[in-house]
């Protein structure tokens, strides 16, 4: 089946620097990759995903690309903040509401 | 996100005794997941439900049991409780209906479990 790998574990960034979290899968057939952020006491929340058919898909400070030949996704947060301290996930799956393999998650902290 | 709940948010409980948690959703989705999160191993899944007659095992379903008792509720049993399953557990929800988002996954706010 499929397996996810995140690294790094943890992060610690200045604010305002960037961020690169990245991500590889082992199954050909997954075409969506979402990353969710999750906030301390709380459940995790999507904030950007992208499907096979791009390499790249971008939202305000955040990005995410794709390598599929190498199997490689990134997480990427410009001009970091202290509200981006949080764990973050990745995760793969074949689409169309199929099951969700997450990887084992990035600590990031921003110090001001 | 307040459209998804678990109750209870946090429990302490012994080896051997049976524990129930529920999940509830008001966002009217058909599909419920059932995860568990433990440090440095990310959100694994434990039971899914398509709909109120689907029931499929994950990742790691022994020791865990799971009733759908209509499309809102989602409950997950430990039937004797060890410690190993000290976690924290999470309900999410999907919309298959909801084309390109039926991916996207709603999650509660979690459940702290403890086994003593």
């Amino acid at each position: 089946g499929e397996n996810v790998e995140q690294h790094p574990s943890t992060l610690s960034v200045q604010e305002g620097d960037s961020a690169v979290i990245k991500c590889t899968y082992s199954d050909s057939a997954s075409n969506y990759f979402p990353w969710y952020k999750q906030e301390l006491g709380k459940g995790p929340q999507l904030i950007i995903d992208i499907r096979s058919n791009v390499g790249e898909k971008k939202d305000q400070r955040i990005a995410v690309t794709l390598n599929k030949t190498a199997k490689h996704f990134s997480l990427h947060i410009t001009e970091t903040q202290p509200e981006d301290s949080a764990v973050y996930f990745c995760a793969a799956s074949m689409g169309q509401g199929g099951k969700l393999i997450f990887g084992q998650g990035t600590e990031l902290s921003v110090k001001p | 996100d307040a459209d998804v709940t678990q109750t209870p948010r946090n429990r302490i409980t012994k080896t051997g005794k049976r524990i129930m948690l529920e999940c509830s959703q008001t966002k009217g989705h058909d599909r419920m997941y059932w995860y568990r999160q433990d440090p440095g191993l990310g959100l694994r899944l434990i039971y899914y439900s398509f709909d109120v007659k689907d029931i499929n095992k994950g990742e790691i379903s022994d020791g865990y049991s799971v009733s759908r008792q209509a499309q809102a509720k989602f409950s997950l049993s430990l039937e004797s409780a060890i410690p190993n399953q000290t976690a924290l557990y999470f309900c999410a929800t999907s919309d298959s209906g909801a084309g390109w988002g039926t991916d996207t996954q709603y999650f509660g706010p979690g459940t702290r479990l403890t086994v003593l």
